[in-house]
Formats: structure tokens, sequence, C-alpha cells
């Protein structure tokens, strides 16, 4: 089965650091871009950072900026997002998904993960 | 970056209903339109890709169209497992990608 599974959420302090992963099974991961997708409480899907195949684009959300890193590790089918300076806006579920992509047509998110829940609360 | 606005944000429908909502880019976005559900406590799930081509595995009554700035996703007859919360998402060739704010469809 192709699936993608996070862990490491949890509650810490504001102004602290998490270290979130996933890990990819089922397919070829290293020939596919990865993204993050976080919801807040009772809201909607925000999209956070995407990472290139080889790891050498990244893009990330404005709000996030300076603040998170995505990363990956190929030999490992694993997928990290380095979660730096938290603030209470960051609370939600945070979710990894495969981004399959046809060129010069479209890209989308499958499968996705259950999700970690990261609560940023003093 | 490009803005995603969906509406409407929710719709009380019954089941056997025509179900519609749209989604409109702040700038043309080509074919590059995506369709998600989410139920509660659950993680979305892939319906429509490149506007209107349907995910293995879906339903035929799920459909997707548009292209540029509007895009219209569409339940042909609304059945009980279908009330749940939709998403368009963009992917279109920018740095940044974004959601629409969803659509909740519940029951009437």
């Amino acid at each position: 089965d192709v699936q993608v599974v996070e862990s490491g959420g949890g509650l810490v302090q504001p102004g602290g650091s998490l270290r979130l992963s996933c890990v990819a099974s089922g397919f070829m991961y290293s020939t596919h871009w990865m993204t993050w997708v976080r919801q807040a409480p009772g809201k909607g899907l925000e999209w956070v950072a995407r990472i290139k195949h080889d790891g050498s684009e990244k893009y990330y959300v404005d709000s996030v900026k300076g603040r998170f890193i995505i990363s990956r590790d190929n030999a490992k089918n694993s997928l990290y997002l380095q979660m730096n300076s938290l603030r209470a806006e960051d609370t939600g579920i945070y979710y990894c998904a495969r981004v399959i992509t046809m060129i010069g047509i479209c890209s989308w998110l499958d499968p996705w993960g259950q999700g970690t829940l990261v609560t940023v609360s003093s | 970056d490009i803005q995603m606005t969906q509406s409407p944000s929710s719709l009380s429908a019954s089941v056997g209903d025509r179900v519609t909502i749209t989604c409109r880019a702040s700038q043309s976005i080509s074919g590059y339109l995506n369709w998600y559900q989410q139920k509660p406590g659950k993680a979305p799930k892939l319906l429509i890709y490149a506007a209107s081509s349907l995910q293995t595995g879906v339903p035929s009554r799920f459909s997707g169209s548009g292209s540029g700035t509007d895009f219209t996703f569409t339940i042909s007859s609304l059945k009980p497992e279908d009330f749940a919360t939709y998403y368009c998402q963009h992917s279109y060739t920018t740095p940044t990608w974004t959601f629409g704010q969803g659509t909740k469809v519940e029951i009437k």
C-alpha cells in the first residue's frame, strides 16, 4: 500500500522547537516532491512547505519562513519539518503528503497521512 | 501569491440533490486545480485533479470543470456519505500553493 505516516507532534511552549517526521512506503519516494499541510483547530487547510525530490528546492508559506525548515532523507524514505520559534498560531494538525506531478499539467497531493497534532501553549 | 476564493462556505442539501461548489483564482492557473474531501477527524482525500480528472476509485457522481480562473465541483446526486467539507487547491507553477477556505456540505 502507498502510505505516509507522520509522528513527532506534541505540546510545546511558545518559542520552543519541535521536529516532525513522516515515513513513506509503497512508492519510489526519491522521485517525488513532498509537502506539509496544516489545519488549525476548526479551521481550513493551509499549505505549509514543499521540497523537491532531491532536496534542491524548498518553498514555504510566508507565515513560517525563517522559522520552519523542510528536509528529507531519501535513504530513509523520510520527510521532516523542523519547527522553531513556535507560536500559538502554529497549533494544529500537520499532514504530510506525496506530491504527484504531471509536468505541464498539474500537481496534486495523494496520499495524505493521518496527521500529527502540534499544540503550542504555556 | 495566488488567492483561491471558494463559495459557498457552507450549504445544506438533501440526499439526491445536485450540489455545486465554485472556486475562483486571483489569476489564471490554467488547469492546475484539485479538489479534496475531508470528513471530521480524518485526513483529506483527493477526489479530482487537474481540474477535471477523477481520481481512481472515486465515484463518478463527483466531477470537476473549469480552466483559467473559474472552476466548478459538482456532486450529481448527493449520498449520505458525501456530507463532508470540500476544498479546492491550486498547484500552479509558483513557489507557494494555496487552498480555498472550504465548503461544508450539511444535511438539510
